[in-house]
């Protein structure tokens, strides 16, 4: 089956600690994106890369990096210097950036 | 103004009825309009999409758009229980050019009652 996938679903991390989530795609999509979404706030863009090793900085990008070292992966790293990192995080894919984006199921991470 | 506005409802109608769910957006230089369902802690699913003023219909569902008055819809026919979730609108100037960005609005919560 085609899509994108995201692991793991639920993750909690300590206060201070770097954490990985993990955005694989099948799609042959040259573009992916990383979201966030909070309560009330709607969905805002942290990292999109249009090709791979290309990637460019969205709106809340600060205390987030990220790589596109193959084209069906785009891994997302929240640092400790985000502030407030608890939160549902989604990954898309799209033939090119501004079409229409496919989204993976999310992961939601809890920092304690 | 905000580029994207939609409102967040909630809408709660019977089963049956006729849904009607809307976006008006600022930007006159989006040419791509998208509708996604999101259920519950899960991820959004497209639902539709088009690049053109007018209207799109697939199965239940039918897209408008009217770039005239910067006013896009999503009607939902004979609604369904399975139909409640947010709904969420999206639109986009262009596709591989500068402008990258999908935004988004802040979705509509919606029930349909049994």
């Amino acid at each position: 089956d085609g899509g994108i996938t995201q692991s793991p679903k639920y993750l909690f991390r300590k206060e201070g600690q770097n954490v990985t989530l993990s955005c694989e795609q099948n799609l042959n999509h040259d573009a992916m994106y990383w979201y966030r979404q909070d309560p009330g706030q709607g969905l805002r863009l942290i990292y999109y890369s249009q090709i791979v090793n290309d990637f460019q900085k969205g709106d809340i990008a600060e205390g987030y990096s990220v790589s596109r070292e193959k084209k069906e992966s785009f891994p997302l790293t929240v640092t400790s210097a985000q502030k407030n990192p608890t939160a549902f995080y989604l990954c898309a894919s799209s033939f090119t950036v501004g079409t229409e984006a496919f989204f993976g199921q999310g992961t939601r991470l809890t920092v304690v | 103004q905000k580029e994207v506005e939609q409102d967040p409802g909630p809408l709660s109608v019977p089963e049956g009825a006729i849904v009607s769910l809307n976006c008006t957006y600022s930007n006159s230089a989006f040419q791509y309009f998208m509708w996604y369902r999101q259920y519950s802690r899960k991820g959004p699913e497209l639902l539709m999409y088009t690049y053109s003023s007018g209207n799109k219909e697939d199965g239940r569902f039918t897209a408008q758009v009217d770039k005239s008055s910067k006013y896009i819809s999503l009607f939902i026919r004979d609604s369904q229980p399975s139909d409640s979730a947010t709904y969420l609108c999206a639109m986009s100037e262009n596709s591989g050019g500068s402008n990258y960005k999908l935004t988004f609005g802040k979705g509509t919560l919606l029930t349909v009652n049994p």
